[in-house]
């Protein structure tokens, strides 16, 4: 499996519920990213998980919360969002972490709606 | 933090022509820049990257040169095809793997 995935690929959800984005990697990388992406925008970082250990916050609020299983795995859990977090949420992995320059490589995204 | 300034916003060639896109960054400890295509609806997928101990690499019809003293870096597309419009964005790695994004440009062929 040479890919990053992403579930779902698309989702609407109201502002009272919780909610759960899957990414999955079987690459063995060792470095996990979500990014965040606005219409006609560029991706900006959330979160960096480096060995299955969050490295950066990028002071995302509290209602996306960040989850490492294990080193093929990363979730992100949302509760009580708002309508401007409507957005394509990217899901990166990378093989090197801990610092180390090396290439990103994206999932597919999930389109999410905030209603 | 890093700050990368990306021109132009658009662009649009004939079929066949060239296309250059250029991208300045603001930290001169930055070492790696990566090009992204994404096209509507899709991904962004890698299409070329380098390092700082390089000048210039190419892959087929896609180039990409750096300047490190002038802290700038250029996309270089030749003999354009219809398949190639997408919206290309260049990025600059800070300490941490983060990567900071330029805000791309639309890219148009024209057939």
């Amino acid at each position: 499996d040479t890919e990053v995935t992403q579930t779902p690929k698309h989702l609407v959800m109201g502002m009272t519920n919780k909610k759960s984005l899957k990414c999955e990697q079987h690459m063995g990388h060792r470095a996990m990213y979500w990014y965040k992406q606005k219409a006609k925008k560029p991706p900006e970082l959330m979160f960096v998980y480096s060995y299955e250990k969050l490295s950066i916050n990028e002071s995302v609020p509290s209602r996306f919360s960040p989850e490492c299983p294990n080193s093929s795995l990363l979730n992100l859990h949302l509760h009580a969002l708002q309508p401007e977090d409507s957005a394509l949420y990217l899901c990166a992995s990378s093989l090197l972490a801990g610092g180390v320059t090396d290439t990103q490589y994206f999932g597919p995204g999930t389109r999410l709606t905030v209603l | 933090g890093e700050n990368v300034e990306q021109h132009p916003s658009t662009l649009s060639v004939q079929e066949g022509d060239s296309a250059v896109i250029k991208c300045t960054y603001s930290d001169s400890a930055s070492n790696y820049f990566p090009w992204y295509k994404q096209e509507l609806g899709k991904r962004p997928q890698l299409i070329i990257d380098i390092r700082s101990n390089v000048g210039e690499k190419k892959d087929q019809r896609i180039a990409v040169t750096l300047n490190k003293t002038a802290k700038h870096f250029s996309l270089h597309i030749t003999e354009t095809q219809p398949e190639d419009s997408a919206v290309y964005f260049c990025a600059v790695m800070e300490y941490g793997n983060k990567l900071v994004f330029g805000a791309g440009t639309i890219l148009r062929v024209k057939s």
